[in-house]
């Protein structure tokens, strides 16, 4: 599975839209990109995928580039429960193992009031 | 939909001792099943994948013998880690996926385990 690079750390207030960056240069052209969120001692939550097409659904939107080497994740209006580290994952849909995660590093989002 | 719960949710065990997770599907038939295990400030490490009736396969480094996986059924998965030792403590957490779209998969809330 390619791999993703994610900026450690971000501030965003609270109200105000929160964008967060991922590269995945090296993505193939069957591999889906993939975010979920971790609130502390908690499990990860799912938030959104897509392949190619822009998406959008009730807990975020997610912007892919038309080369498809990077993406945005975006959170229209933060609160202080969007507090997590977001992760930015690319991988194949399918196959016998069901598309195993490798979870790099992420994003720990601060929403501040 | 698509709810995965793991029992215990925090564990204590003394050095030497073995350790069940249980790992269950709620609503939904789990085809494959992932066991992570997350240790403070760090992020997940996938340790091993399992299908429903076939033996788990193992991420590199991760010992198959000290980290037995059953998934005896499409709604359960048990971890046991055996022999346990203080550099076992962690969080450790399940995921379960379907067959069919895009395989998302769906997050337990997490074990913590602590060994003394």
């Amino acid at each position: 599975d390619a791999k993703t690079t994610q900026p450690p750390s971000m501030d965003c207030a609270e109200g105000r839209a929160a964008n967060l960056p991922c590269n995945h240069s090296t993505i193939s052209g069957n591999e889906y990109v993939y975010w979920y969120r971790q609130i502390h001692s908690q499990g990860p939550q799912y938030i959104i995928h897509g392949l190619k097409n822009n998406e959008t659904n009730e807990m975020a939107s997610l912007i892919i580039t038309e080369d498809r080497k990077s993406s945005t994740l975006i959170l229209p209006h933060a609160t202080l429960r969007d507090t997590a580290v977001y992760y930015c994952i690319v991988r194949v849909a399918g196959g016998n193992q069901g598309g195993k995660l490798i979870f790099g590093q992420g994003t720990e989002l601060s929403v501040k009031p | 939909g698509a709810v995965v719960s793991q029992h215990p949710s925090r564990v204590i065990c003394k050095s030497g001792t073995s350790v069940k997770i249980e790992c269950r599907s709620l609503d939904f038939q789990a085809t494959t099943m992932f066991w992570y295990r997350q240790f403070p400030k760090q992020s997940l490490m996938l340790m091993a994948t399992s299908n429903e009736g076939s033996k788990a396969t193992y991420e590199q480094g991760v010992e198959k013998d000290k980290f037995l996986i059953n998934h005896a059924s499409l709604t359960l998965s048990t971890l046991t880690v055996t022999s346990a030792h203080p550099e076992d403590s962690s969080f450790y957490i399940c995921s379960a996926s379907y067959s069919g779209g895009a395989n998302e998969q769906f997050f337990g809330p997490g074990t913590r385990l602590t060994v003394l």
